[in-house]
């Protein structure tokens, strides 16, 4: 089984300031992780997703994320944000079977709000 | 990336009567999709998982009998929230994944808020 940790709730940030959101995930078997975003009253926008390859994973919207195998974390991160960027962040994981299609676990989410 | 609609957006109903909400795969076809639950400020909790030509797949302590599923085509799933009470009131999300060889993503729905009074 598979769980999502997202450290912070709620993340404050003033504009053209970089941001990180934090998240931890457990899981007995190889995972895939995602980053979504979800806007008021809308559904979810893949950010970006890690399956295999480069740690190092770039999205859009000028986020990156880095997966982190030993401390099993997969942290979102902006260089600058805009007050366009605020919004509902849900990091998510599935398991990393062979074939058909997974499941996603997500995290509690964290609100990021990005001040003027 | 694929579109997934979901209809209607929002739907405000009476205790005791039956709500159907639509989820439809608009350029592809989707032999699975995925059914979400989402109270205020929390986290997306999967329902059950519906498959085209088969039942659906209920996750644990999600009741069948008042969540019917019905997965009618390759491009349409249904949820019928059954006698639907207050607590039932909640945001509703669809998704179709890729396969997992295909990169496993999930194209999410645009969500149904359901108000039953």
């Amino acid at each position: 089984a598979q769980s999502v940790t997202q450290l912070d709730s709620q993340v404050p940030v003033f504009e053209e300031a970089p941001v990180e959101l934090r998240c931890n995930y457990s899981s007995s078997v190889s995972v895939y992780l995602f980053w979504y975003v979800q806007y008021p009253n809308q559904g979810l926008q893949l950010l970006l997703k890690y399956l295999s390859g480069s740690t190092l994973v770039k999205g859009i919207n000028g986020f990156e994320a880095e997966f982190n195998k030993s401390q099993t974390s997969f942290h979102l991160r902006k260089p600058s944000v805009h007050i366009s960027d605020t919004a509902e962040y849900f990091c998510a994981v599935s398991g990393h079977l062979s074939g058909g299609y997974n499941k996603l676990i997500f995290g509690a989410g964290t609100r990021l709000a990005v001040h003027p | 990336g694929a579109v997934v609609s979901q209809h209607p957006s929002w739907v405000i109903c009476k205790s005791g009567t039956s709500v159907k909400i639509e989820c439809r795969s608009l350029d592809f076809q989707a032999t699975t999709m995925f059914w979400y639950r989402q109270f205020p400020k929390q986290s997306l909790m999967l329902m059950a998982t519906s498959n085209e030509g088969s039942k659906a797949t209920y996750e644990q302590g999600v009741e069948k009998d008042k969540f019917l599923i019905n997965h009618a085509s390759l491009t349409l799933s249904t949820l019928t929230v059954t006698s639907a009470h207050p607590e039932d009131s909640s945001f509703y999300i669809c998704s179709a994944p890729t396969p997992i060889l295909a990169g496993d993503e999930q194209f999410f729905g645009p969500g149904t808020r359901l108000t039953v009074l």
